[in-house]
């Protein structure tokens, strides 16, 4: 069963702390996105990468950085957690071509900042 | 004005009912029109993707998609108590590599036994 693994489903970090989420996919896909979900908001896309090294800003990155070392692995660094980071962070991967319609989704890391 | 709205909810209906998710859109460049499902405490899942305009059918599970309106429509026939999850809406222009996908905020739907 192909997946998106994120490495942890609950964190509770303090202001200040640097915070990585881990996220790996095992289907060999050439994009990989970081979201973060709040109520009413949505979606919202923090980072994107198109390939390895690769980086894109998306809607919200102020606050975060990425680093996408290998094509299977794309982690997600806050550098200096605050309280409006609070948040339920979502990885996901597609293909090249499916970019527009094809992503698949781990299962989530709530993180709380306290 | 947001890119795209949807109905927040929540939805409840009876099990067996036909039920009607909506969004609307305020960029007529989207041309790939996507619905994800999303259980509690997990992430999205692709449930169906339509290009362009027109109708979509797979099992209980039909997509409809009206441009000139800037309307998507999901509906769901002889709704079961496991179709109890939030649907998201999610769209996007295409045409490279990489498009971004903005997505609905969701509609929560509880189906009741």
């Amino acid at each position: 069963d192909v997946k998106v693994t994120q490495s942890s489903r609950y964190l509770v970090k303090r202001t200040g702390e640097k915070v990585f989420l881990e996220c790996v996919q095992d289907m060999d896909h050439e994009n990989m996105f970081w979201y973060r979900q709040d109520p009413g908001l949505g979606l919202r896309l923090i980072y994107f990468s198109y390939d390895v090294k690769m980086k894109e800003k998306g809607d919200i990155p102020e606050g975060y950085s990425v680093s996408r070392e290998k094509k299977e692995r794309f982690s997600l660094i806050l550098e200096s957690a605050s309280t409006n980071q609070t948040s339920m962070y979502l990885c996901a991967s597609s293909q090249r071509d499916r970019a527009n319609y094809g992503y698949t989704f781990g299962s989530g890391t709530r993180l709380t900042v306290v | 004005q947001k890119e795209v709205e949807q109905d927040p909810g929540p939805l409840s209906v009876p099990e067996g009912a036909i039920v009607s998710l909506n969004c609307t859109y305020s960029n007529s460049a989207f041309q790939y029109f996507m619905w994800y499902r999303q259980y509690s405490r997990k992430g999205p899942e692709l449930l169906m993707y339509t290009y362009s305009s027109g109708n979509k059918e797979d099992g209980r599970f039909t997509a409809q998609v009206d441009k000139s309106s800037k309307y998507i429509s999901l509906f769901i026939r002889d709704s079961q108590p496991s179709d109890s999850a939030t649907y998201l809406c999610a769209m996007s222009q295409g045409g490279t590599s990489y498009d971004k996908v903005i997505f609905g905020p969701g509609t929560s739907l509880s189906v009741i036994p």
